[in-house]
């Protein structure tokens, strides 16, 4: 079975430009995770989304970041505009069940790194 | 509130030693689960094991194994006889389930050095 599908696995872009990355979630999942991971913080939920609703959106740093949820199997996250301190791996993980369950376990991606300059 | 502390920012070792992982977690509920995920060069995050509060049994897989003790709030993980295939970053991580939704809580991971 395929996994959790992220693109691009790599991006690099100039601030101020409109960035969205891409997430395939594992076929009969339910829930949706975006994380990002600095050097500095470590791994941080930035938002979770269970069946196509988005549950918490805390971790979402400001108001340039959103994410959606426009079928069951997909989402994206966008960055508008960019800037250099977003640059980051940013992971997209998917569960059968919601965090509070005691079925799940979340599955990531690979990430997509992205560079701000 | 949850937290996760893994003290060891990087250990070096040398192919067929073993080598322990430290996990130190925090949590005010009584019903969590406690995980352990591989990064390795590549980048990618791996599941490894999950267990729950109320499983103190250690468990054993190939050359890895893991010690849950409640007593201690620890969740160590031992990998028998290293390879250099091992080198990777490891993260321990929780989420509780008591206060309802909660995050999957990250510790800053454990950067794991195998030479040959």
């Amino acid at each position: 079975d395929a996994g959790v599908i992220q693109s691009p696995r790599h991006e690099v872009t100039e601030m101020g430009q409109e960035v969205t990355l891409r997430c395939k979630l594992i076929s009969g999942h339910n829930s949706l995770f975006w994380y990002r991971q600095t050097m500095m913080r470590g791994l941080e939920l930035l938002i979770y989304f269970n069946n196509n609703v988005p549950i918490d959106d805390s971790g979402m740093p400001e108001d340039r970041f959103s994410a959606k949820m426009p079928n069951a199997s997909f989402s994206t996250l966008k960055i508008q505009p960019s800037e250099p301190r977003d640059s980051a791996v940013y992971f997209c993980a998917s569960s059968s069940a919601p965090p509070g369950t005691a079925k799940n376990i979340q599955y990531f991606g690979a990430g997509t790194r992205l560079s701000v300059l | 509130a949850q937290k996760v502390t893994q003290a060891q920012t990087e250990i070096s070792v040398v192919e067929k030693e073993d080598v322990t992982l430290d996990c130190v977690y925090e949590t005010r509920d009584t019903t969590y689960y406690l995980f352990w995920y591989k990064q390795p060069p590549s980048g990618e995050l791996v599941f490894l094991i999950r267990r729950n509060s109320f499983d103190e049994q250690n468990e054993i897989s190939g050359r890895y194994s893991w010690n849950f003790q409640k007593s201690t709030s620890s969740f160590n993980f031992t990998i028998t006889a290293s390879q250099v295939v091992d080198s990777a970053v490891y993260f321990c991580a929780l989420i509780s389930l008591n206060s309802g939704y909660s995050t999957l809580t990250f510790g800053k991971g454990t950067m794991l050095l195998v030479s040959p």
